[in-house]
């Protein structure tokens, strides 16, 4: 049963540390997604790349976070400095096409927590 | 901006009734997914829709898709318990796999 898995579950950190959430994608899958969702604003997507190649980050702030693919089966969301604003859920989610469309298949998401 | 309105929010129901959810904009979607997201857990895709006019079962679950491809809805005969859970639509505008999602419908059933 192929998932998509992510580390950490939880985080809790202060604010300025580093926070780095990783993700493996479901092997095959050629895009993958990141995702941030809170109580306000729902479901939001931060980033997502296909082949391992960004092509669109427009939804991260930019200062602060940044989404990586060192390889086909690891993806990156770090951010730094964290800021109490940045607790939420966040997502990973991968996809792939099937008939025109895809489908995405989402983690279990990394519930970061900064006081 | 693309959005996609869910209604309603939230809904609270006893075991055994009907329901629907809908999920509409005034934009064309070249395909439309609903996910259910139970807490502490990622959404877990139920359905994709593509073609206008499409419906789609999946058990007690009834899904379809407007016939301007820009509204979906889900009807839920005869709801259980195991039911409940953030119910969420989300439209693939045709960008390469980019899904504007919902803000979700909370449905809780109770015994």
């Amino acid at each position: 049963d192929a998932r998509v898995t992510q580390t950490p579950r939880h985080k809790v950190t202060e604010m300025g540390q580093e926070v780095t959430m990783r993700c493996q994608p479901i092997l095959g899958h050629n895009t993958v997604f990141w995702y941030r969702q809170t109580m306000m604003q729902g479901l939001e997507l931060l980033a997502y790349f296909r082949n391992r190649a960004p092509l669109d980050d427009s939804g991260m702030p930019k200062d602060r976070f940044s989404a990586e693919m060192p390889d086909a089966t690891l993806a990156t969301l770090k951010i730094q400095p964290s800021e109490p604003r940045d607790s939420a859920v966040y997502f990973c989610a991968s996809g792939h096409p099937r008939g025109g469309f895809y489908e995405q298949y989402f983690g279990p998401g990394t519930r970061l927590t900064v006081t | 901006t693309q959005l996609l309105e869910q209604s309603p929010q939230f809904l609270s129901i006893q075991e055994g009734e009907n329901l629907t959810v809908y999920c509409n904009s005034s934009s064309v979607f070249s395909s439309l997914q609903w996910y259910r997201q139970e807490p502490g857990e990622g959404p877990v895709l139920l359905v994709t829709v593509v073609t206008g006019g499409e419906v789609k079962k999946l058990k007690r679950l009834t899904f379809q898709f407007g016939d301007a491809r820009k509204d979906s809805s889900l009807h839920i005969t005869a709801a259980q318990t195991g039911d409940t859970g953030l119910y969420l639509c989300a439209g693939d505008d045709n960008q390469g796999g980019k899904l504007i999602f919902g803000q979700g419908t909370e449905l809780s059933v109770k015994p």
